[in-house]
């Protein structure tokens, strides 16, 4: 079964603690990305991946990290968590130009 | 930039049809996508549209794209009390997978 795996889905955590959500895919997409939804900004991009070792910034990056060092996996990293990084994260992946983008079921973190 | 605009507000009678409209900037969409969340729920995939499509329909579900006007609309049919939720529009532009997505309209279904 096609699918996108996020872990944790729900998390509270306190600011400065160090946190990764993972995120894997069984569908050997090459573009994998990170979104937040905020409530009246619906979903922005934090940052995507071509292709193995090859990330970029998306529309919100400041306070992320990523990698890209397996196809399958695109870990989403907060060095440093602060509150206004209390939000609900999706991962993502598609093919390059599918028509179909698959969404991971979210990750609803707080940061106190 | 890239932008996506959707009125944050629709509520409707149960049994009447609701129309939830979006308006897009990206001139080079591939395609664009209606998305449901429900309370709580991750993003459930409605329903989506070629860009060199003017109208799709799927059981309950009409989509309509003015290519000319950058407007999309979902129609949805019927509207049942099951149907509230916050319904998201999003285009995808020329970045590969990246979606852009409108603010979300929050359906409100009264019986």
């Amino acid at each position: 079964e096609a699918q996108v795996t996020q872990n944790p889905r729900y998390l509270i955590t306190v600011t400065g603690k160090k946190l990764t959500v993972t995120c894997s895919q069984n569908m050997n997409h090459e573009y994998m990305s990170w979104y937040r939804q905020d409530p009246g900004l619906g979903l922005r991009q934090i940052y995507y991946s071509m292709n193995v070792e090859v990330t970029d910034k998306g529309d919100v990056p400041e306070g992320y990290k990523v990698s890209r060092k397996e196809k399958r996996n695109f870990p989403l990293i907060l060095e440093s968590p602060s509150p206004n990084q209390t939000s609900l994260y999706f991962c993502a992946s598609s093919l390059y130009s599918g028509n179909t983008i698959y969404f991971g079921e979210g990750s609803w973190l707080t940061v106190v | 930039g890239e932008d996506v605009e959707q009125s944050l507000f629709l509520s409707v009678r149960e049994g009447d049809s609701s129309v939830i409209n979006c308006t897009y900037t990206d001139s080079s969409s591939t395609y664009l996508y209606w998305y449901k969340q429900e309370p709580g729920a991750g993003l459930q995939l409605l329903t989506y549209i070629f860009s060199n499509m003017d109208m799709k329909q799927d059981q309950r579900l009409t989509v309509l794209l003015n290519k000319k006007d950058k407007h999309l609309s979902l129609r949805i049919a019927d509207t049942q009390t099951g149907d509230s939720a916050i319904y998201f529009c999003a285009e995808r532009g020329n970045q590969g997978g990246k979606l852009i997505f409108g603010q979300g309209t929050e359906l409100s279904v009264k019986p």
